[in-house]
């Protein structure tokens, strides 16, 4: 089945300056890349995504690349502000048989923390 | 996504006891997938319904059980409680069963029911 590695499980930066989170994935069939932040006592937010037939994402601070050849994706926010702190997840959809269905396999989470 | 609605919110079960948990996906979703998230990780895939069948199942004992009604609301069911299932349960909800590499069904989250065993 699909595996995600998620690195690295901390991240500590300064208040505008960038982050960058990067996961890896197995399953060469997952066409689907989301990204979630997840609060304290909260459920995962969805903050961006990514499909297959892309290899580049952008929404305002933050920006998601995807490598498929080399089966890995990352995260990347810009101008970081105190309330980013938060556990992110990287997912990857994966199924059987060479298709994917709507089952997310999540890497291990990222708490960052960003210092004012 | 404020949509997913789930129920309950918080409960507290014992050992041995059976619990149901349901969810309510957003309006003209299809697909409904349950997640347990143990505190400290990150969610894990328990099953996924779509058109009230089973699309998926997790790595997860048989004591957990799963189902969707007609209106695409679902139900999650666990017997026979252990401690190690005290954890948030999501519910997720998308259009369809299936992701896509081009567009559409995107997955959202519900705001989960914390479920401790004692």
């Amino acid at each position: 089945g699909e595996n995600v590695e998620q690195h690295p499980s901390t991240l500590s930066v300064q208040e505008g300056d960038s982050a960058v989170i990067k996961c890896t994935y197995s399953d060469s069939a997952s066409n689907y890349f989301p990204w979630y932040k997840q609060e304290l006592g909260k459920r995962p937010q969805l903050i961006i995504d990514i499909r297959s037939n892309v290899g580049e994402k952008k929404d305002q601070r933050i920006a998601v690349t995807l490598n498929k050849t080399a089966k890995h994706f990352s995260l990347h926010i810009t101008e970081t502000q105190p309330e980013d702190s938060a556990v992110y997840f990287c997912a990857a959809s994966s199924g059987a048989g060479g298709t994917s269905y709507g089952k997310l396999t999540f890497g291990q989470g990222t708490i960052l923390t960003v210092h004012p | 996504d404020a949509g997913v609605t789930q129920s309950p919110t918080h409960l507290i079960k014992t050992r041995g006891q059976h619990v149901t948990l349901r969810c309510s996906p957003i309006s003209g979703h299809k697909s409904v997938s349950w997640y347990q998230q143990v505190l400290g990780q990150g969610p894990q895939f328990i099953f996924q319904y779509y058109e009230k069948e089973e699309r998926g199942r997790g790595n997860f004992p048989d004591r957990f059980s799963a189902r969707q009604f007609p209106n695409y609301s679902s139900e999650l069911n666990v017997n026979a409680l252990l401690l190690g299932d005290s954890a948030l349960y999501l519910c997720a909800s998308s259009l369809e069963g299936a992701t896509s590499p081009i567009s559409g069904n995107t997955i959202y989250f519900g705001e989960g029911s914390w479920l401790t065993v004692v």
